[in-house]
């Protein structure tokens, strides 16, 4: 089955500074790969996500970039705000079956 | 929220007692999914479905059962509940395969 690494777990970054988080994936049939955000006591609510038939994708200060052939992806958060601090998790798949997540990185940002 | 509702929210058992967690969705949505979640472990997936009495097992499926009669509801049961099954559960759904998974609200188990 698919395997999903995520690093770091925790990353500490200033505000207004930039946020990458990565992750590598072993199944080379994943064709999409979604980001979630995970707030305290709520529920993991999508960011962004990408298919692997484009490389790269951006929704204002996030975006994606994935690498078929080294099968990896990162997120990048540009100009990080204190709104968000939070779990990210990133995730792979292909086909019905359910999404494999990475096990979280918990992004804090420094006022 | 997609619709998704689960119950209960919160429910305290004890060892050896059997539990069902329900999963409702008001969409007809054919996708639907049980995960765990755990402090460094992120999201497993327990169960899915593809549609009425068509599911199987995900990657961490020991210790559950899940039954799906109606289209709305996918149903998770453990059997005999243990203290290792202590954990927060997530019901999700998804409306076209792969496309994102949307959550419900999730069930705190605690199993004492």
């Amino acid at each position: 089955g698919e395997n999903v690494e995520q690093h770091p777990s925790t990353l500490s970054v200033q505000e207004g500074d930039s946020a990458v988080i990565k992750c590598t994936y072993s199944d080379s049939a994943s064709n999409y790969f979604p980001w979630y955000k995970q707030e305290l006591g709520k529920r993991p609510q999508l960011i962004i996500d990408i298919r692997s038939n484009v490389g790269e994708k951006k929704d204002q200060r996030i975006a994606v970039t994935l690498n078929k052939t080294a099968k990896h992806f990162s997120l990048h958060i540009t100009e990080t705000q204190p709104e968000d601090s939070a779990v990210y998790f990133c995730a792979a798949g292909g086909g019905a079956d359910g999404l494999t997540f990475g096990k979280g990185t918990h992004l804090i940002i420094q006022p | 929220d997609a619709g998704i509702t689960q119950s209960p929210r919160h429910k305290v058992t004890e060892t050896g007692t059997p539990v069902t967690l329900r999963c409702h969705q008001t969409e007809n949505h054919r996708y639907m999914y049980w995960y765990r979640q755990d402090p460094g472990h992120g999201l497993r997936l327990i169960h899915y479905s593809y549609g009425v009495k068509d599911t199987d097992k995900g990657e961490v499926s020991d210790g559950y059962s899940v039954s799906r009669s109606k289209t709305e509801d996918f149903l998770l049961t453990l059997e005999s509940a243990t203290s290792s099954q202590t954990s927060v559960y997530f019901c999700a759904i998804r409306i076209i395969r792969d496309t994102e998974a949307f959550f419900g609200q999730g069930t705190r188990l605690t199993v004492v």
